[in-house]
């Protein structure tokens, strides 16, 4: 098993751009988490998804990010017209069941010029 | 209010010597708790979990809830377990929405 995968692993926009980050959880896992770590920070809860379904959005920004998670293919968090304190890394984990641990990829670092 | 606090954010200590790394939280109610470590290049993965009770790569930790901690402690510190060490939390009964403390920098000196 590969675990969980995310692209890319780097990523630079400018102000105003539109970022796309992907995961891809762990063969058989369809339960994805997102989460945000801003320099200096923990890791803080954006997003809770299941295939199709997003069950926990309470950590996302109510403006720019969305988030899904299709029946075919990875989950993709989208930020649109990205500020500089979007600058940070975001990590994606799977589980396979709600009670089940959280394996997480190596993050996407996203860097807003 | 959820939250996860880690007071030292370095922690140095000699090869072989006791280690104990704080954890304290906030919630109403039972929460789960976890320790969750990150090597060198490596991605975050899961040390371990209270209610599994074990005991990994020498760590334990145990929940006081009276004291509200879930502190961290090896009796010998081992070089390799350089690394950073995250405090986190999620509701009782799922390890969904986990809440993060700002983590810890552990250096076992040689």
């Amino acid at each position: 098993n590969a675990g969980v995968m995310q692209n890319p692993r780097h990523l630079v926009r400018r102000r105003g751009q539109e970022a796309r980050l992907r995961c891809s959880p762990m063969k058989g896992h369809s339960h994805v988490y997102w989460y945000r770590q801003l320099p200096e920070e923990g890791l803080k809860f954006m997003v809770y998804l299941q295939k199709e379904n997003i069950i926990d959005e309470s950590g996302m920004p109510k403006e720019r990010f969305s988030a899904e998670f299709p029946k075919e293919g990875p989950s993709i968090l989208r930020i649109q017209q990205v500020v500089r304190g979007d600058s940070a890394a975001y990590f994606c984990a799977s589980s396979l069941s709600l009670t089940d641990t959280q394996y997480f990829g190596p993050g996407t670092r996203l860097t807003v010029l | 209010a959820q939250r996860v606090t880690q007071p030292e954010k370095l922690l140095s200590v000699f090869k072989g010597a006791p280690v104990e790394l704080k954890c304290n939280y906030s919630y109403s109610g039972s929460p789960e708790l976890f320790w969750y470590v990150q090597y060198s290049r490596q991605r975050l993965q899961l040390l371990l979990r209270h209610i599994s009770r074990e005991s990994i790569k020498g760590f334990t930790a145990d929940l006081n809830k009276g004291e509200t901690s879930f502190h961290l402690k090896k009796p010998f510190a081992q070089e390799e377990d350089s690394a950073m060490y995250y405090c986190a939390l999620s509701p009782p009964g799922g390890a969904q929405k986990l809440v993060f403390g700002q983590g810890t920098r552990l250096t076992i000196n040689p």
